[in-house]
């Protein structure tokens, strides 16, 4: 561990503005997942993305995020327009396909919101 | 969709006493029940998971129980240590391993030296 590492580790940033968080996975995997975490809460799914795909996503997914996987490798979440409400740890979390696809965890990204 | 309850929130043991975290899911098409343990300030981690083709997985000090007719799952600690202590989570998903996670609110372990 980690078999996925985020950047940056924390990113401060102004209401309205955009911000791309970055996952990068070590090795090969096929499965991608972004969650996040309001402070003192419990997980929420955000989306999952599979073959450079999105595979499913939440009602928290709306029209403000995106998600890219632009060079093949990095796997980005975008925020178009930051409200106090998205700050929070936002974890990339990669499966690894087949039958025991379990969602390992990146370290995180702590997203705070001015 | 699915819905996950956690109880209880908070749990406090003694040292080397057992500690017992409970889950039910709403959902019956779902199949796969991880658990995740978070420290302070870091990511989640997984420690153990059960398929619903199976009843009770064992894996050291920790185990997982699941009824699938009740539609609940518990995580069971024994012979606790204070490195113990962090939050827990459940979470089931309808897709396997390969579905989104739908966790519960977490259980705040302490375990008293």
């Amino acid at each position: 561990e980690p078999e996925v590492t985020q950047t940056p580790s924390h990113q401060v940033t102004q209401m309205g503005q955009e911000v791309i968080l970055r996952c990068v996975p070590i090795s090969n995997h096929l499965y991608f997942y972004w969650y996040r975490q309001i402070l003192g809460q419990k997980v929420e799914f955000l989306v999952s993305f599979y073959n450079n795909e999105i595979s499913e996503k939440s009602e928290i997914f709306d029209d403000q995020f995106s998600v890219e996987r632009p060079d093949g490798s990095n796997f980005t979440l975008k925020i178009r327009s930051t409200k106090l409400e998205d700050s929070a740890m936002y974890f990339c979390a990669r499966g690894a396909g087949g039958g025991n696809n379990e969602q390992f965890f990146g370290p995180g990204t702590r997203l705070t919101v001015l | 969709g699915e819905n996950v309850e956690q109880h209880p929130s908070t749990l406090s043991v003694q040292e080397g006493d057992s500690a017992v975290i409970k889950c039910t899911y709403s959902d019956s098409a779902s199949n796969y029940f991880p658990w995740y343990k978070q420290e302070l300030g870091k990511r989640p981690q997984l420690i153990i998971d059960i398929r619903s083709n199976v009843g009770e997985k064992k894996d050291q000090r920790i185990a997982v129980t699941l009824n699938k007719t009740a539609k609940h799952f518990s995580l069971h600690i024994t012979e606790t240590q204070p490195e113990d202590s962090a939050v827990y989570f459940c979470a089931a998903s309808i897709r396997g391993s390969q579905g989104n996670l739908i966790f519960g609110k977490g259980t705040k372990l302490s375990v008293k030296p």
